[in-house]
């Protein structure tokens, strides 16, 4: 079975900075595209950015409201990606998702973030 | 930027009839080097994260019942269920996967009439 789950949220004062991390098991993640995905309060979702598999070269590409302040990476020797938002701003209160897949086939249960001062 | 535009915003629709969503991009999502179109649906329950309900416009993810189906081509995409049931009401989501930044439509919100 498939599992993906978010931990690192919590309450940041803006300009403030959290590593999230999405623990995988169920599937061979070294395999795996994976991406983060965001959604505010009450709101629609939102693509953050992707990596993908070091056999299709790691690429790993960002929004534009989050690059050069967030970084995606992952260790595939510990099943697991992260996500390493500095420069936190009030508008990145959000939950944010681990997805797998170029198709975003299966998502975790998200850990929440809250900019707030 | 693709932009995916839905409609409509929200739909009520009784027990037992058709739902139709529809969701189109501002460009195609039609890659024509392998003539896939790079879009997807995704139902949210209240509380739950997003679950993928059909991928390449027309293909159903394992496990979602055969009522819910996709349809359409380049940039106009429709969603059906044949027969709603109430476990349906949710918000579903259109999203294309073509090109970075991979953007959603702004939701539909289904309910029961």
């Amino acid at each position: 079975e498939v599992q993906l789950v978010e931990s690192g949220g919590g309450l940041v004062k803006p300009g403030g900075s959290l590593r999230l991390s999405c623990a995988a098991s169920g599937f061979i993640f070294s395999n795996a595209w994976m991406n983060w995905v965001r959604q505010a309060p009450g709101k629609g979702l939102e693509w953050v950015g992707r990596i993908k598999s070091k056999a299709d070269g790691g690429t790993i590409e960002y929004a534009a409201h989050v690059k050069g302040r967030f970084t995606i990476s992952r260790d595939d020797s510990k099943n697991t990606l992260y996500l390493q938002a500095n420069s936190l701003q009030t508008e990145d209160t959000a939950v944010y998702y681990c997805v797998t897949g170029q198709y975003f086939d299966f998502w975790g249960q998200g850990t929440l973030v809250t900019v707030s001062s | 930027d693709i932009v995916m535009t839905q409609s409509p915003d929200s739909l009520a629709v009784s027990l037992g009839e058709r739902a139709t969503i529809n969701c189109r991009s501002s460009q195609s999502v039609l890659y024509s080097s392998n003539n896939k179109n790079y879009l997807a649906w995704f139902q949210q329950k209240p509380g739950q994260p997003p679950k993928l309900l059909i991928y390449w416009a027309s293909t159903r993810e394992s496990g979602v019942p055969d009522r819910f189906s996709g349809s359409g081509s380049g940039t106009d995409f429709t969603l059906t269920i044949s027969s709603l049931q109430a476990e349906d009401v949710a918000v579903y989501y259109c999203q294309q996967y073509y090109s970075n930044p991979y953007t959603f439509g702004q939701g539909t919100k289904l309910e029961i009439k």
